[in-house]
């Protein structure tokens, strides 16, 4: 079956630094891949995606690449900010072969970012 | 557009009551997920739904757990008896179609006491 693995937390870093949060998945055919974001107390939010191989998903500051040889989607920041603090989670969509998975997203466990002014 | 709209935001129970959850999706999304988020396991997808009809329920932890979408614009989902360990925080989603990503509302935080 599908899923999402992400690289362990928490992580913590300063203003200012460079950010990596690594995910890699297993799907059978070609799914699309997301970020999402959850600041505290709040529901998640789409922050980023890709819907096919070398595509690049970006959005305020935070890029990543759809690489189907690696099978990965990490997303990357070149200088996080303060309000960066969330929880970030990778996931996949199963675009093929109906059944029961089609259409549903499959998550990572999340990864709990800290910026420190 | 509002957005998904879940309601209540805080709901506080005793054990063995029940509780109903409501979500309204963005009109014109034909998918609709109830997961359920704990420190201990995360995001569970519990049941989603397409077009109105339940696709896969194989997420609900037990019989206690019922869901229903009677039309495009409301669902619920209910817990009789509650028990203190379905303590959570419990999200609605919505989509307009496999692979686009979803809409989640702000979640229901649930306390069974």
């Amino acid at each position: 079956g599908n899923s999402v693995t992400q690289m362990e937390g928490p992580v913590t870093l300063s203003e200012e630094a460079f950010l990596t949060i690594n995910c890699t998945y297993t799907a059978t055919g070609y799914p699309s891949l997301f970020w999402y974001v959850q600041y505290p107390g709040e529901g998640l939010q789409l922050l980023l995606k890709a819907t096919k191989a070398d595509d690049k998903g970006s959005n305020k500051g935070f890029e990543a690449t759809y690489r189907k040889e690696t099978t990965s989607f990490h997303l990357e920041k070149g200088s996080v900010q303060v309000s960066d603090s969330a929880v970030y989670f990778c996931a996949l969509s199963d675009n093929g072969g109906g059944g029961t998975s089609y259409g549903k997203l499959t998550f990572g466990q999340g990864t709990i970012l800290t910026v420190h002014p | 557009d509002a957005g998904v709209i879940q309601s209540p935001r805080h709901e506080v129970t005793e054990m063995g009551q029940e509780v109903t959850l409501r979500c309204k999706p963005i009109s014109g999304h034909d998918y609709l997920f109830w997961y359920r988020q704990t420190m201990m396991r995360g995001l569970e997808l519990l049941i989603y739904f397409n077009n109105n009809v339940p696709i896969d329920d194989s997420g609900m932890p037990e019989d206690r757990f019922s869901a229903k979408m009677p039309n495009a614009s409301f669902s619920t989902l209910k817990i009789q008896p509650s028990e203190p360990r379905d303590s959570a925080v419990y999200f609605c989603a919505s989509s307009f179609r496999a692979g686009a990503g979803y809409t989640f509302g702000s979640g229901t935080r649930l306390t069974v006491v």
